[in-house]
């Protein structure tokens, strides 16, 4: 089945600076890849999501890129900012219409400093 | 609209006991979703329902763990016999086209 790898485990940067989170998957057939923001206590919030036929997609100051050549895949935040602080979650699922397993990363603990 | 909603918030029970977490997803999605989160790590899958039938059962843990969905809506996870290694966040999340929404968790510590 698929497995997620995900890295770093706790990432720290200076606000303003730019956060990297990456993964990598090991089923060739996925295609399809949410990332989640979990703040403390709260269930986990789709922030952005892309499907294998494109290999970037922009949201403002979040970006993922899509290799699936090397099958790995990562989030890129630019111009942090405080509230951006949370664990942050890839996953990867095959897509089917109406339903679809998602296997998730190990999750990534970002913390901006001010 | 209201999101996905979980009951209880928090769960403290005995080991032995059994013990029931409902969801209750956002109206008009088909699929339902149970996750389980344990102390800082990632999310484990449990078990999907499309309608009312549940297509892949395959992450359950144990036949301790049991799941149901009546009327296309509401959907209650029964734990029997809890063990300590129960004690996690379960997590549920519904879908209608492909995004999954999550609701805030159960916490469950299991003494």
């Amino acid at each position: 089945g698929e497995n997620v790898e995900q890295h770093p485990s706790t990432l720290s940067v200076q606000e303003g600076d730019s956060a990297v989170i990456k993964c990598t998957y090991s089923d060739s057939a996925s295609n399809y890849f949410p990332w989640y923001k979990q703040e403390l206590g709260k269930g986990p919030q789709l922030i952005i999501d892309i499907r294998s036929n494109v290999g970037e997609k922009k949201d403002q100051r979040i970006a993922v890129t899509l290799n699936k050549t090397a099958k790995h895949f990562s989030l890129h935040i630019t111009e942090t900012q405080p509230e951006d602080s949370a664990v942050y979650f890839c996953a990867a699922s095959i897509y089917q219409p109406g339903a679809q397993k998602l296997v998730f990363g190990q999750g990534t603990r970002l913390t901006i400093n001010p | 609209g209201a999101g996905v909603s979980q009951s209880p918030s928090n769960k403290v029970t005995e080991k032995g006991k059994d013990v029931e977490l409902r969801c209750d997803p956002i109206s008009g999605h088909t699929a339902l979703y149970w996750y389980r989160q344990s102390l800082g790590q990632g999310l484990e899958f449990l078990i999907y329902f499309q309608g009312n039938s549940a297509p892949d059962k395959s992450g359950l843990p144990s036949d301790r763990f049991s799941a149901e969905r009546t009327g296309g809506s509401v959907s209650t996870l029964t734990i029997q016999r809890t063990q300590q290694e129960d004690s996690a966040v379960y997590l549920c999340a519904s879908s209608l086209v492909v995004t999954q929404y999550f609701g805030p968790g159960t916490r469950l510590l299991v003494l």
